[in-house]
């Protein structure tokens, strides 16, 4: 069965540095999200993007953050200037369509020193 | 912004029905999904149910779904002690940008 991998699956940086999480989506899902969960906590929503664009953004996304879709299989998610509150568990997500149900990778931990 | 709560902690012998409860508040919920997970990984999807139905049996498991007093429960029969992890209650909505309001999680313990 199809799924979605991300890399790397532990990723520990120092504070204020630059980190990229990658995603590799299900090759015909066309929607595709971001999620965090900070230990002990629950899985929040980042932000989702369609179409090359972001559709929506939670409060969260904020400058800090950003995505790109850079090529036909990749989908990563740039965190600059890294705060130790950062330090989570970052699930990327894909789906088909709006409503159907999103299909999870297995996460990177982001551990910020 | 919506709010999905579940109960943190659940135990059951092993070999009994564990029952696990989610109650949410956005009545526009279109689909309403369970997800398990085990220690360290990933979020697996176990089953979901369109917000215009009541019941879905898929093998062990059960969802029930009571859409006036927006709560939504996942049974599971004949619990193993491989059915210990962390199961999420999901909803998602009408919104354009169809993300997912995530409950806190109840952690299931299936005791030997």
């Amino acid at each position: 069965e199809p799924e979605v991998t991300q890399t790397p699956s532990h990723q520990v940086t120092q504070m204020g540095q630059e980190v990229i999480l990658r995603c590799v989506p299900i090759s015909n899902h066309l929607y595709f999200y971001w999620y965090r969960q900070i230990l002990g906590q629950k899985v929040e929503f980042l932000v989702s993007f369609y179409n090359n664009e972001i559709s929506e953004k939670s409060e969260i996304f904020d400058d800090q953050f950003s995505v790109e879709r850079p090529d036909g299989s990749n989908f990563t998610l740039k965190i600059r200037s890294t705060k130790l509150e950062d330090s989570a568990m970052y699930f990327c997500a894909s789906n088909l369509q709006v409503g159907q149900p999103q299909h999870f990778g297995d996460g990177t931990r982001l551990s910020i020193l | 912004g919506e709010d999905v709560e579940q109960s943190l902690f659940l135990s059951v012998r092993e070999g009994d029905s564990s029952v696990i409860n989610c109650t949410y508040t956005d009545s526009s919920s279109t689909y309403l999904y369970w997800y398990k997970q085990e220690p360290g990984a990933g979020l697996q999807l176990l089953t979901y149910i369109f917000s215009n139905m009541d019941m879905k049996q898929d093998q062990r498991l059960t969802v029930l779904l009571n859409k006036k007093d927006k709560h939504l429960s996942l049974r599971i029969a004949d619990t193993q002690t491989g059915d210990s992890a962390i199961y999420f209650c999901a909803e998602s909505t009408s919104g354009a940008g169809n993300q997912f309001y995530f409950g806190t999680g109840t952690s299931l313990t299936v005791i030997p």
